[in-house]
């Protein structure tokens, strides 16, 4: 049981340059989120899904697409890269239903845009 | 205004103290989370907690839904408790965190 995916760890990017962050969970998870963490900030979600088919927006979702094919894969895709962007990044995800569930996260992606 | 707060911000002690971290939300909740992040590593789970309190080891978490607060509690605190611990609560089909408590136990 692999728990929550997510690649790569480490990737350095040129601005206007475009990358995806992969996630994938193999626990049958409705809901899966993508979050950066920057100093001072704490966690701020990005876009979350609460079931294939299903996107919304977070708090910072510019710049930033997903998508959601199935339950097992939430990628994260940055079109146009910018330095703003640098930032660690984590997928996590829970199960829902009458309750939600204990989450899981993946390692983290630290991303630099220089 | 973050609308999950926690305090302290950051926290020393010896080893062996008793420590408490707090953490206070506007809203009301369907559940709260205590996560863990050492230094450089990934973010793990403690406790997900709804009403009362759970004990995991020398970890012990409480949340008093009235007054909209939770506590994370370690006895016996030792090095390797050192780390980012983080409140997070469930609102909706979102999750919003604190922005953590770093905690440093000396030895």
């Amino acid at each position: 049981n692999a728990g929550v995916t997510q690649t790569p760890k480490f990737q350095v990017l040129k601005t206007g340059q475009s990358m995806t962050l992969q996630c994938a969970q193999d626990m049958n998870h409705e809901y899966m989120s993508w979050y950066r963490q920057d100093p001072g900030m704490g966690l701020r979600l990005i876009h979350y899904s609460v079931g294939a088919g299903i996107t919304d927006q977070g708090e910072v979702p510019n710049g930033y697409n997903v998508s959601r094919s199935t339950t097992e894969d939430f990628p994260l895709r940055l079109l146009s890269a910018a330095p703003s962007q640098t930032s660690v990044y984590f997928c996590a995800s829970s199960s829902r239903g009458l309750a939600p569930g204990e989450l899981f996260f993946g390692e983290g992606s630290r991303l630099t845009v220089l | 205004k973050n609308e999950v707060e926690q305090s302290p911000q950051n926290l020393t002690a010896q080893e062996g103290e008793f420590i408490t971290i707090n953490c206070s939300y506007s809203v009301g909740i369907s559940a709260l989370h205590w996560l863990q992040q050492h230094p450089g590593g990934g973010i793990v789970s403690l406790f997900m907690l709804s009403s009362g309190k759970k004990k995991h080891g020398r970890l012990i978490a409480t949340i008093n839904i009235q007054e909209k607060h939770s506590s994370l509690h370690i006895t016996a605190s030792h090095p390797r408790d050192s780390a980012v611990y983080i409140c997070a609560q469930n609102r909706d089909d979102k999750i919003i965190f604190g922005k953590g408590t770093r905690l440093h136990i000396l030895p």
